[in-house]
């Protein structure tokens, strides 16, 4: 029972590549969410999907875009990666508790 | 909207003594609480979490906080720190209904527990 599943742990891109990062759940919540995690800005929110099929921007939404096409898996896009989205990438869930489940994370370099 | 203020961004603290995270929310409608912590290179584990009743929530590793609604405080304490418990602490909060229930995070606070 693996909870979120996030891959991969570590991406290297150069500027204008792209890419998706995935997160999967095994745990059949309804909500799930994309955060990144900077240095002295603890988590801001990027995206996230109240349910399978719905999606709604976060704190900080420009330059990703994300897909819900199951209630298992939630990924994000970056179309065109910028120095500036150098950073941890995590994913997470809600259970009907409030307990926030959250994976591993991605750490991304973009050069 | 909702905001989390961490108030120390680093916590220097020898073994053995009790220390005191401090945290401030704003949020016009109720709102719950929450502490998170974060080893190097790891994800966020829940230590606690205010969603109604008691005021003094006892969470993991023997840590607790109170929730303090005339002071909008939610302050993470132990009594007694152990080398182990350096890592980074997040509080959150969310609102119950409506707005995703997402987590608004706080800056974090960088605990460093020295012998």
């Amino acid at each position: 029972n693996a909870g979120v599943t996030q891959t991969p742990k570590f991406q290297v891109l150069k500027t204008g590549q792209s890419m998706t990062l995935q997160c999967a759940q095994d745990m059949n919540h309804n909500s799930m969410y994309w955060y990144r995690q900077d240095p002295g800005m603890g988590l801001r929110l990027i995206y996230y999907s109240a349910s399978e099929g719905t999606t709604d921007k976060g704190e900080v939404p420009n330059g990703y875009n994300v897909s819900r096409l199951n209630k298992r898996e939630f990924s994000l896009r970056l179309e065109s990666a910028a120095p500036s989205q150098t950073s941890v990438y995590f994913c997470a869930n809600r259970a009907t508790n409030y307990g926030y489940t959250f994976g591993s994370g991605t750490r991304l370099t973009v050069v | 909207a909702q905001s989390v203020t961490q108030l120390d961004s680093q916590v220097p603290v020898f073994e053995e003594a009790p220390v005191e995270l401090r945290c401030n929310y704003s949020s016009s409608v109720s709102v719950y609480l929450f502490w998170y912590v974060q080893y190097p290179n790891q994800g966020l584990q829940l230590l606690l979490k205010y969603l109604s009743g008691s005021t003094l929530v006892k969470g993991i590793n023997g840590f607790e906080a109170e929730f303090n609604k005339s002071q909008t405080s939610f302050h993470l304490r132990k009594p007694s720190v152990h080398i182990s418990d350096t890592a980074e602490y997040f509080c959150a909060s969310g609102e119950p209904t409506g707005g995703g229930n997402k987590l608004t995070f706080g800056t974090g606070t960088q605990l460093k527990v020295e012998l």
